[in-house]
């Protein structure tokens, strides 16, 4: 069974900070996805990874397959970036496990 | 730009009655996933649908728990006999392609409230 993990668990940054969210999973995977949950509760995908990195706008998200790692990274924060930050991982299969998330504040 | 919906936004139930919740996938999808999060909790994975029958389902996917796709657009997940802890968001989402390459696109989540 893959187990999930994230940290920090909470995270309170200043406008303009420079965030890293981190992911570690415990089996092998076939790729790992990047979600973004508003206050509200929608959810929006963010990346989906299988190796490498990716890079959209002021968001980069890595993984490192041998080490189980992932990382999401947040240049110049602003406050509309505040949500919870989940990530999830893909068994071979069409599986989703999803980490316990990561809330996000960012004050101006 | 094309959006997975659901319906109801928010619903009120007794306990041991049926609820069904709907969703409409983007229509070019192939794989359609619910999931569910009880408050403050996790996200977590119910059931995955691909080429008209169940692909994968959790633990938490036992017998009170349908999925169907009646009309090749709607997506439905029926909870049989709804219990209070079945009080939760249920989202419904879809992709395109399958796991390696396939983006995941969220509804904005249907509230069940079980009294």
């Amino acid at each position: 069974k893959n187990e999930v993990e994230q940290s920090p668990q909470n995270l309170t940054a200043q406008e303009g900070e420079f965030i890293t969210i981190n992911c570690s999973y415990s089996v092998g995977i076939s790729a790992l996805h990047w979600l973004q949950q508003h206050p509200g509760g929608g959810i929006v995908s963010l990346f989906m990874l299988s190796s490498g990195k990716k890079k959209h706008g002021r968001l980069i998200a890595t993984i490192n397959i041998q080490e189980k790692h992932s990382s999401l990274h947040i240049t110049a924060s602003h406050p509309r970036d505040s949500a919870v930050y989940i990530c999830a991982a893909v068994n071979y299969g069409q599986n989703f496990v999803f980490g316990p998330g990561t809330r996000l504040s960012v004050l101006p | 730009e094309p959006e997975v919906t659901q319906t109801p936004s928010h619903q009120v139930t007794q306990m041991g009655q049926e609820v069904i919740l709907r969703c409409v996938p983007i229509s070019n999808h192939l794989y359609f996933y619910w999931y569910r999060q009880i408050l403050g909790q996790k996200v977590e994975f119910l059931v995955s649908f691909y080429n008209n029958e169940i692909s994968e389902k959790s633990e938490i996917f036992d017998d009170q728990f349908s999925v169907e796709r009646p009309d090749g657009s709607n997506f439905t997940l029926k909870i049989r006999s709804t219990k209070l802890e079945d009080s939760a968001m249920y989202f419904c989402a879809s992709r395109r392609t399958d796991q390696n390459t396939g983006e995941l696109f969220f509804g904005e989540g249907s509230r069940l409230t079980v009294l």
